[in-house]
């Protein structure tokens, strides 16, 4: 079945303790994105990457990191969390598009609180 | 910078009234246009799209006309079901330059009663 798999689902963690939630999709998508969802504010991208090695920054992109080392994986890493990093998560992936249609397929969403 | 503008929720209907959720947004060029449903739990699937002036996206029962003239994309389904209960959220295309990036409205709660 063709997925976008992320983990963990919920995560609680207090301010500064590193954490990384991993981001795997199965159809050989070279497109991978993070977003984050907050009430009232739709949905934010944080980084995107349109190949291996490839990454760039989104619109919210501060007190965040990624790496694509391989097509598949995309993690987003919390090197210090803070309060205001508390969300929800979305990882999306899509094929490598050559008109700005392509649909997203989106991942289940990581629900992360930071205290 | 491109923006989508939804109208606010949440909206509560009953079962078979007749729905519609007003999207208008503000881009420079010709975005693609979607919406996207999220049911609770569950990560964002696509609705439907439109990739052109006066197209029109349909799927479920759903519809959406891309109307550059108001620059609008409103959802409208005839016969709303319990089921349909979801956040719906509209969505442009960016430019090219960033990549694949969609640009969201803040998304709208729909609750259906039986």
């Amino acid at each position: 079945e063709a997925q976008v798999t992320q983990n963990p689902r919920y995560l609680i963690t207090v301010t500064g303790k590193k954490l990384t939630v991993t981001c795997s999709q199965n159809m050989n998508h070279e497109y991978m994105s993070w977003y984050r969802q907050d009430p009232g504010l739709g949905l934010r991208q944080i980084y995107y990457s349109m190949n291996v090695e490839v990454t760039d920054k989104g619109d919210v992109p501060e007190g965040y990191k990624v790496s694509r080392k391989e097509k598949r994986n995309f993690p987003l890493i919390l090197e210090s969390p803070s309060p205001n990093q508390t969300s929800l998560y979305f990882c999306a992936s899509s094929p490598r598009r050559t008109e700005h249609n392509s649909p997203l397929h989106f991942g289940n969403g990581t629900r992360l609180t930071v205290t | 910078g491109d923006s989508v503008t939804q109208m606010e929720g949440p909206v509560t209907l009953s079962e078979e009234a007749f729905l519609t959720i007003n999207c208008t947004y503000t881009a420079t060029g010709y975005p693609s246009l979607f919406w996207y449903v999220q049911y609770p739990g569950e990560g964002l699937q696509l609705l439907l799209k439109a990739t052109k002036a006066d197209d029109k996206g349909s799927n479920k029962g759903f519809e959406a006309t891309y109307r550059k003239e108001t620059t609008s994309f409103h959802l409208e389904k005839g016969s709303v079901q319990v089921s349909d209960s979801a956040v719906y959220f509209c969505a442009l295309s960016g430019s090219l330059e960033y990549g694949n990036k969609l640009v969201f409205g803040a998304g709208t709660i729909l609750r259906v009663k039986s």
